[in-house]
């Protein structure tokens, strides 16, 4: 079955430390994006990758990095940096960038203690 | 700015009609999005809109009215499965999305 997976489902972390958040898709999208999900607000876009080897800012970059070495992933890290971590990290790809319909991974959700 | 206005919540009784209602200011439009988003589940397409007018899908329909701003998704016939949040999203000039907060769907017996 083809679709978007993320690990772990849930993830604790204390106040200080770095997390990788995985994504890995077998869609053979070219374009992937790392949202963030807070309650009351709608999603934010982190960072977002059209193709292997490049990768955007979105409008919440700060505190995160990503890295697009595959195609089929798209870790994201949640530095030290990242004031305010404590939200559900969702992941999501396009056939390409401009494509109308993106297809969301479970999602991570990230509490840091 | 840009922005994307919907409803915060909304309750409807199990076989009935809902209109959930979204207004949109954005810089470009490529096309609006219809989410929907059970509790702790990642968001499932629904439908899209890039010309005025009305898409049905089984239960589920949305319409666009570009020149106003508007849209809303329509759900008919409605079942308790329906309960979810339900998310209205614009494509803009950059072919970014641009997110709603959201309206919470609850469904009454």
């Amino acid at each position: 079955d083809g679709g978007i997976t993320q690990s772990p489902k849930y993830l604790f972390r204390k106040e200080g430390q770095n997390v990788t958040l995985s994504c890995e898709q077998n869609l053979n999208h070219d374009a992937m994006y790392w949202y963030r999900q807070d309650p009351g607000q709608g999603l934010r876009l982190i960072y977002y990758s059209q193709i292997v080897n490049d990768f955007q800012k979105g409008d919440i970059a700060e505190g995160y990095s990503v890295s697009r070495e595959k195609k089929e992933s798209f870790p994201l890290t949640v530095t030290s940096a990242q004031k305010n971590p404590t939200a559900f990290y969702l992941c999501a790809s396009s056939i390409e960038a401009d494509y109308n319909e993106q297809f969301f991974g479970p999602g991570t959700r990230l509490t840091v203690l | 700015g840009q922005n994307i206005d919907q409803p915060t919540e909304m309750t409807a009784t199990e076989g009935a009609i809902v209109q959930i209602n979204c207004t949109y200011q954005t810089s470009g439009f490529n096309g609006l999005f219809w989410y929907q988003q059970h509790a702790g589940e990642a968001p499932t397409f629904l439908s899209y809109n890039v010309l005025d007018g009305l898409e049905e899908k089984g239960r589920f329909s949305s319409f666009l009215s570009r020149s106003k701003g508007y849209s809303y998704l329509l759900l008919k016939e409605l079942q308790m499965k329906d309960s979810a949040s339900y998310l209205c999203a614009v494509m803009d000039s950059n072919y970014q999305l641009i997110w709603g907060a959201g309206t919470k769907l609850i469904i009454k017996p």
